[in-house]
């Protein structure tokens, strides 16, 4: 199995739409969750801490699910520069990121 | 506040060649972390940097190494260049490598490195 997986989509949803994506751990030490935005040929960018609390940034918000090792994503009111790549990740305690592969969304008008 | 800057920004390398590429990290920052992102895929870690020390090290051949400077800028050298190695290269600074561990990564734009 792998550290960290992630279905590639990609998810194509219309503009407005609420969305949301998965990404699932295998290392029950985790101690902390990222997730990352990446525009096609760019580099990752930091989108939002996840906690065990929740985290909601305007129309996203991130889930951590300890008991079932998975982190999730959800965009709400989805607009057309929603669409990007986004990374999912985890850092099992030795303060080296592990990233997923990455969920690609499109959203059309 | 400069951001994290790589150079090149494209380069072509034919196999068996040698390459190096450097990234200063973003002001206030004093540890480079070096990840390879092949198409379609997610960064993979080749490893870090810290007080001039590689202190981590992700599942990549001796033909990769570094090297830190006094002053936090970095270096990534590629020996032997195989097909295989194209792809997007991207250093990562953070204050302290916990720092990451709190706060996630600074990315540069990268490296396109394409060996042909």
């Amino acid at each position: 199995r792998k550290e960290v997986e992630q279905d590639p989509g990609p998810f194509n949803v219309p503009e407005g739409a609420t969305v949301a994506f998965n990404c699932t751990y295998s290392n029950s030490a985790s101690q902390s969750f990222f997730w990352y935005r990446q525009d096609c040929r760019k580099e990752p960018k930091l989108l939002m801490s996840v906690y065990s609390s929740g985290n909601e940034d305007g129309r996203f918000t991130a889930q951590l699910n300890r008991a079932s090792q998975y982190i999730s994503l959800l965009i709400r009111d989805s607009k057309l520069s929603d669409s990007a790549t986004y990374l999912c990740v985890v850092n099992g305690g030795s303060y080296i990121p592990t990233f997923g592969r990455g969920t690609s969304l499109i959203v059309h008008p | 506040d400069a951001g994290v800057t790589q150079s090149p920004t494209h380069l072509i390398k034919t196999r068996g060649q040698q390459v190096t590429l450097r990234c200063s990290p973003k002001s206030g920052h004093d540890t480079v972390s070096w990840y390879q992102q092949a198409l379609g895929q997610g960064p993979q870690f080749i490893f870090q940097y810290y007080e001039e020390e590689e202190r981590q090290r992700g599942n990549f051949p001796d033909r990769f190494s570094g090297h830190q400077f006094p002053n936090y800028s970095s270096e990534l050298n590629v020996n032997a260049l195989l097909l295989g190695d194209s792809a997007l290269y991207l250093c990562a600074s953070s204050l302290r490598p916990a720092e990451s561990f709190l706060y996630g990564y600074t990315f540069g734009s990268g490296t396109r490195l394409t060996v042909v």
